[in-house]
């Protein structure tokens, strides 16, 4: 199937530790997308970019951290300052004036 | 302010009965509508966007503008239809999305 890969599936936390959540494409998408879910409350949008090497904070940025180096890739950091990380974490991607195409997901629990 | 809503958390009814899951939405501007809809254990999919006017899988959404609402419907609900349902709208020109905080579909045999 291909186009958009979070890595891993589930992760593990530990206090006072940063993780970083993997997310690749390969369907050449400039922009890119990260969104939390969790129960009740829908997707929020976390941070998003347009293009390499840029990109703004969503509604819920606080605690959180990415870089854009490279068009297929867009890693999302869950610092320690994430003070309520536990939750389901969408990477998806778009091309201009098309919806967007999201991944499986990664499940972040806390130790 | 820009917002989705959808009232109902869970949506419960038997195979062969009609389904509306309902979207109300505020935007300034023309907004442009989907609806996305996550299986069990499957990654979260468009199912419809308003400018398509299409019905896919039976479903169909029509954008009303004065009562501000892009309501789901399908006539006859299937087993497999259970899942939870999600509107969003695209916020300006970033592409970004605003979801709704989401409907479970229940399709009872």
């Amino acid at each position: 199937d291909g186009g958009i890969t979070q890595s891993p599936k589930y992760l593990f936390r530990k206090e006072g530790q940063n993780v970083t959540l993997s997310c690749e494409q390969n369907l050449n998408h400039d922009a890119m997308y990260w969104y939390r879910q969790d129960p009740g409350q829908g997707l929020r949008l976390i941070y998003y970019s347009q293009i390499v090497n840029d990109f703004q904070k969503g509604d819920i940025a606080e605690g959180y951290s990415v870089s854009r180096e490279k068009k297929e890739s867009f890693p999302l950091t869950v610092t320690s300052a994430q003070k309520n990380p536990t939750a389901f974490y969408l990477c998806a991607s778009r091309d201009r004036h098309q919806p967007q195409h999201f991944g499986d997901g990664t499940r972040l629990s806390i130790l | 302010a820009q917002r989705v809503t959808q009232p109902e958390k869970l949506l419960s009814v038997f195979k062969g009965a009609p389904v509306e899951l309902k979207c109300n939405y505020s935007y300034s501007g023309s907004p442009e509508l989907f609806w996305y809809v996550q299986y069990s254990r499957q990654r979260l999919q468009l199912l419809l966007r308003h400018i398509s006017r299409e019905s896919i899988k039976g479903f169909t959404a029509d954008l009303n503008k004065g009562e501000t609402s892009f309501h789901l419907k399908k006539p006859f609900a299937q087993e497999e239809d259970s899942a939870m349902y999600y509107c969003a709208l695209i916020s300006g020109n970033t592409g970004k999305l605003i979801f709704g905080q989401g409907t479970t579909l229940q399709v009872k045999p």
